[in-house]
């Protein structure tokens, strides 16, 4: 069983166009994470929700939201999307807020043409 | 701001040869520190971390690191590399809040040589 999985593996899509992305995790865990990793691999945060509840939103565009239908998902729906949105896009979960370490994901690559 | 610095952008060692990929740190506060490891086409997966306490942690996979705050270093180890240890390392330092925050550095990739 997979502890955290996305899909798709891969999304091609045009400019402006609207994708999502999904994720779920079968580990229990309170925290989910949406990183992004751009072409050069640096990894930045961009959302974070603990019990569905949304506690960090770093400064990406409003064309990007995250949401949490349960414990379990944690989506990322992205509108209008631009060329330099292309990148691999990792979820990632945390125990609780007390317990530090992070599970990734396999990521989901995003190209848009 | 707080901030994570890999110096070596890659890094290329024969295999069975010792290894060090160095990482700085920039954090008022003691960090917490974290050694991330990522295969090609995969997510990442923890090696190590650093909370407080002994300043030698060791790893997965024989990996160990060495806490050092004077110098605001935490460089990852390994005394033997094995040629499936190529793959992209990342530095991270979670901020403070609980909110599990990383920062991470800009990654080094390993390269093994036969």
């Amino acid at each position: 069983d997979t502890a955290v999985s996305q899909t798709p593996k891969y999304l091609v899509t045009q400019m402006g166009n609207d994708k999502s992305i999904k994720c779920e995790q079968n580990l229990g865990h309170d925290t989910m994470y949406w990183y992004k990793q751009d072409s050069k691999k640096f990894l930045k945060i961009m959302f974070s929700y603990n019990n569905k509840e949304l506690i960090i939103n770093e400064t990406v565009p409003n064309r990007f939201s995250p949401k949490s239908p349960d414990k379990a998902h944690l989506n990322l729906h992205i509108n209008s999307l631009e060329l330099g949105d292309s990148a691999v896009y990792f979820c990632a979960t945390r125990r609780s807020r007390t317990d530090n370490e992070q599970f990734f994901g396999p990521g989901t690559r995003l190209t848009v043409l | 701001a707080q901030s994570v610095t890999q110096p070596d952008i890659h890094i290329t060692v024969s295999e069975g040869a010792s290894l060090e990929l160095r990482c700085n740190y920039s954090y008022g506060a003691t960090p917490y520190l974290f050694w991330y490891v990522q295969s090609p086409g995969q997510g990442l997966q923890l090696l190590l971390k650093y909370f407080s306490g002994d300043t030698l942690v060791q790893g997965i996979k024989g990996f160990e690191a060495e806490f050092k705050r004077s110098q605001s270093s935490f460089n990852l180890r390994k005394p033997s590399v094995h040629w499936s240890d190529a793959a992209e390392y990342f530095c991270a330092v979670e901020t403070s809040g609980n909110t599990g925050k990383l920062i991470f550095g800009q990654g080094t990739t390993l390269q093994v040589k036969p």
